[in-house]
């Protein structure tokens, strides 16, 4: 158990709707991580946040958003959900410091039909 | 731009033999390296880093990797391979605090 914790587990939803995917870090990180994954694509960085704040920025679509809250969890938000937007999407957590790892969650498995 | 390169999409091995699973990477700057492990519907398991100091580095599971700057490689290695070692392996960097970097990933699978 990395200590990271996404609900839900899996996401079924249509075209067209929007969902949230949330994530909890491990106890003391204070940086989220989001990553998509999908076949084709491989392991994509979506977005980074540190203490509430935005750190980086990797290829998230406008439909996407994301937010860190004052007790560090994590949410992303998916609108006008695409077939293609069916993948996996993980969360991880690390302390600050560029030479530790991150611990991942175990994904929510989002398909949209 | 940091980036990470996984040249083989799928390692095959026998049982017992040796394995590598090779990355290149391009960083500005000090490089902070990583090897993760994904078993099928997991998430992805930290393997061993690389932050400064001996270029041979031990993790979990009996992996170890040999960070060679001249190469910018960090190719991950394990003397005996095992079945339960099947897996997709994942190469990543860091540097100053930006987002961690994924190579597109290795298929290790290791044959009986």
């Amino acid at each position: 158990d990395s200590g990271v914790t996404q609900t839900p587990k899996h996401l079924i939803t249509a075209t067209g709707q929007r969902v949230t995917l949330r994530c909890s870090p491990r106890s003391g990180d204070l940086s989220v991580y989001w990553y998509q994954q999908s076949l084709d694509q491989g392991l994509q960085f979506l977005i980074q946040y540190y203490n509430g704040e935005e750190r980086a920025k990797g290829n998230i679509l406008e439909r996407f958003s994301a937010q860190q809250f004052p007790d560090l969890h994590s949410e992303l938000n998916l609108s006008s959900l695409e077939l293609g937007d069916s993948a996996l999407y993980f969360c991880a957590s690390s302390v600050v410091q560029e030479n530790t790892e991150a611990f991942f969650g175990q994904g929510t498995r989002l398909t949209v039909v | 731009a940091q980036s990470v390169a996984q040249p083989e999409d799928q390692v095959n091995v026998a049982e017992g033999n040796p394995l590598t699973v090779k990355c290149t990477y391009s960083v500005s700057g000090n490089p902070y390296l990583f090897w993760y492990v994904q078993y099928p519907n997991r998430g992805l398991q930290f393997l061993l880093k690389y932050i400064t100091g001996d270029n041979l580095v031990k993790g979990s599971y009996g992996f170890e990797a040999e960070f060679n700057k001249s190469q910018t490689s960090f190719h991950l290695k394990k003397p005996s391979a095992l079945v339960s070692d099947s897996a997709l392996y994942f190469c990543a960097v860091r540097d100053s605090a930006r987002q961690l970097t994924f190579g597109s990933g290795t298929q290790l699978t290791v044959l009986p």
